[in-house]
């Protein structure tokens, strides 16, 4: 069936540092594979997205890879600051649109 | 900026009661979801909606569930009679096509069944 997979659960890193967060999905129909961050009690928002036909995009701090052979796909983020503290959530969807979202990752930035 | 809004933010409701959340979407999307996020969990999907119908819908969304959209506004899940375990938040979400774009989400309604 259709799942994603995502790792780790919980990431703490220092202002500053790095942040990678790692998802595999299921089904090779998949195309379209977005990012969100969520904070407590509120809505996710979508901080970045890739679809199938592209490699690698950026934005600013944050950047995706995609590798559609090995079905995995990963959020980078660089020069973390503690406003980047949320719960993040990788998410994948074919043609019909749904999304399939991950476990989600807690993600911690101590100043 | 467009945004997608649900209202109530927060229903309590009795247990066997009928329950209606409501969601108005970015005028020119096409396309309708609805999600649920038990507390600290992952969002999960429900039910697509598209062209007046249901395009599909998840194992929750059983026969206690249901959507409309009543107008060219509203979209709306009806919950027939609620569990405890339907408490959680529940998220509608729009997009204008299936393909590739952004989901758009409300900011949600939590759902507290007593």
């Amino acid at each position: 069936g259709e799942n994603v997979e995502q790792h780790p659960s919980t990431l703490s890193v220092q202002e500053g540092d790095s942040a990678v967060i790692k998802c595999t999905y299921s089904d090779s129909a998949s195309n379209y594979f977005p990012w969100y961050k969520q904070e407590l009690g509120k809505r996710p928002q979508l901080i970045i997205d890739i679809r199938s036909n592209v490699g690698e995009k950026k934005d600013q701090r944050i950047a995706v890879t995609l590798n559609k052979t090995a079905k995995h796909f990963s959020l980078h983020i660089t020069e973390t600051q503690p406003e980047d503290s949320a719960v993040y959530f990788c998410a994948a969807s074919k043609r019909g649109g749904k999304l399939i979202f991950g476990q989600g990752t807690e993600l911690s930035v101590k100043p | 900026e467009p945004e997608v809004t649900q209202t109530p933010s927060h229903q309590v409701t009795q247990m066997g009661q009928e329950v209606i959340l409501r969601c108005v979407p970015i005028s020119n999307h096409l396309y309708f979801y609805w999600y649920r996020q038990i507390l600290g969990q992952k969002v999960e999907f429900l039910v697509s909606f598209y062209n007046n119908e249901i395009s599909e819908k998840s194992e929750i969304f059983d026969d206690q569930f249901s959507v409309e959209r009543p107008d060219g506004s509203n979209f709306t899940l009806k919950i027939r009679s609620t569990k405890l375990e339907d408490s959680a938040m529940y998220f509608c979400a729009s997009r204008w096509s299936e393909r590739g774009t952004e989901a758009f989400f409300g900011q949600g309604t939590r759902l507290t069944v007593v």
